[in-house]
């Protein structure tokens, strides 16, 4: 039973155009999300997250929206750079005293951006 | 300062041995989460702890893995009897408090059980 789904195993993207990355989530409890990246050999690091009391947040090249009424968030990367190629991750959470800490991931999706 | 360390980076072993992962998180850091990535799969929560509470075991799939925490600093996750589902890297991440703060992750220890 998975909570958080990323339906796209990869993503391939010219350089300089735009990457959108798309995950779906079943649970009305989570409210707060997240996208992580994660290079080969290295642990996940924080990219971006979003509250459930907004529908975007912005930083820099990275923007994630979020469709509350869909259950839909997605990431857009603009411009994509070469660098940019990597395994993304998005997760959530729930509120509440209980487990709020844990966070759902889903199971990636692989972002290759051609120079 | 230093990140999330994790060791052993890899570790091969045979069906039925135990093993033992180790998680050393940023320093300060109260709360310290495992969790494991099964090839093609997303991270499964294993286990968190925070400060001096009793830990959240509710992610361990059997009681042959276990977990602790010594002086609210290091963590060791123990496997005992290892099975080759039990395949997976498994990360190590820490965060300073509140389910908002960012959970910083180690690079990972793969494991490999033949």
């Amino acid at each position: 039973d998975q909570q958080v789904k990323q339906n796209s195993p990869s993503l391939s993207v010219q350089e300089g155009r735009i990457s959108i990355l798309n995950c779906d989530y079943t649970n009305s409890m989570f409210d707060y999300f997240l996208w992580y990246k994660k290079y080969p050999a290295e642990g996940p690091t924080f990219l971006i997250s979003i509250s459930s009391i907004k529908d975007k947040n912005e930083d820099g090249r990275f923007t994630v929206f979020l469709n509350k009424s869909a259950k839909h968030l997605s990431l857009h990367i603009v411009p994509s750079q070469p660098g940019d190629s990597a395994v993304y991750f998005c997760a959530a959470s729930a509120g509440g005293v209980d487990s709020s800490y844990k966070l759902i991931f889903g199971s990636g999706t692989r972002l290759l951006v051609r120079p | 300062g230093a990140g999330v360390s994790q060791s052993p980076s890899n570790k091969v072993t045979e069906k039925g041995k135990d093993v033992e992962l180790r998680c050393d998180p940023i320093s300060g850091h109260t709360a310290l989460y495992w969790y494991r990535q099964s090839l093609g799969q997303g991270l499964e929560f294993l286990i968190y702890f925070q400060g001096n509470s009793a830990p959240d075991k509710s992610g361990l799939p059997s009681d042959r893995f276990s977990a602790e925490r010594t002086g609210g600093s290091v963590s060791t996750l123990t496997i005992q009897r290892t099975q080759q589902e039990d395949s997976a890297v498994y990360l190590c991440a820490s965060s300073s408090m509140g389910r908002t703060d960012t959970q910083y992750f180690g690079p990972g220890t793969r494991l490999t059980v033949l």
